[in-house]
């Protein structure tokens, strides 16, 4: 238990299909993540927010839609998916403002397919 | 961020010392030095990190080499739950707004009973 909870756990979605995963974290951070991972790939950095502000959007396409509402929630909604966008997503978040130095905790991940 | 390089896997018996190597020739002074792993079917956890002096907590020691161009996160005694992708990630102190890490391909530690 890392105190990041992600949900669902595993997602299947048509592409014309609209869901959205949750990410809630109960450590009193202050910066939450979105990372990709796809099959015999890196983790790819998707999104950052610092202070419930979007700071980083790493050329994700449109059809990926973070949400930050408060520090302790992060949403990716997503709308008209493609196969390729089937991965491991993993949300992630920390304690901003130590020089960097801080660690980040991740959630178990949400597994999607696109069919 | 500066780029770091790793083996693609290593093996390991149980109960003996592990050591993960990562090179980073391209360090720069405020770079710090991070190692996360990943567990099957789990996100990353994080291990350690340094900036110049070797480091230790519970679970695992990290031995920074005097010019910073490598390092090397040992595990004392490897036991089957160790079997995990390492990743040695480098990340500047005074970057942005976030504590954003760019990973690798790590490496893969396999443990034999």
């Amino acid at each position: 238990e890392t105190g990041v909870t992600q949900t669902p756990r595993h997602l299947v979605m048509g592409m014309t299909n609209k869901k959205s995963l949750k990410c809630e974290q109960h450590l009193g951070h202050n910066a939450m993540y979105w990372y990709k991972q796809s099959a015999k790939k890196p983790l790819e950095l998707m999104f950052v927010y610092s202070l419930e502000e979007r700071v980083e959007n790493n050329s994700v396409p449109s059809r990926f839609s973070p949400e930050c509402p408060n520090s302790s929630h992060l949403f990716l909604h997503l709308h008209t998916l493609q196969p390729e966008d089937s991965a491991l997503y993993l949300c992630a978040s920390s304690q901003d403002g130590t020089a960097n130095t801080g660690e980040l905790f991740f959630g178990e991940g949400s597994r999607l397919t696109v069919l | 961020d500066a780029k770091t390089t790793q083996p693609n896997s290593m093996e390991s018996n149980e109960e003996e010392p592990v050591h993960l190597p990562c090179n980073h020739s391209t360090i720069s002074g405020t770079d710090y030095i991070h190692w996360y792993r990943q567990l099957p079917s789990q996100g990353p956890e994080y291990v350690i990190h340094g900036l110049t002096s070797n480091v230790n907590n519970r679970m695992a020691s990290l031995a920074i080499a005097e010019d910073r161009k490598s390092s090397t996160l040992i595990l004392h005694r490897a036991t089957l739950r160790d079997a995990a992708v390492y990743y040695c990630i480098l990340r500047d102190g005074w970057g942005n707004a976030g504590n954003m890490l760019t990973f690798g391909g790590g490496t893969r530690l396999m443990v034999k009973p």
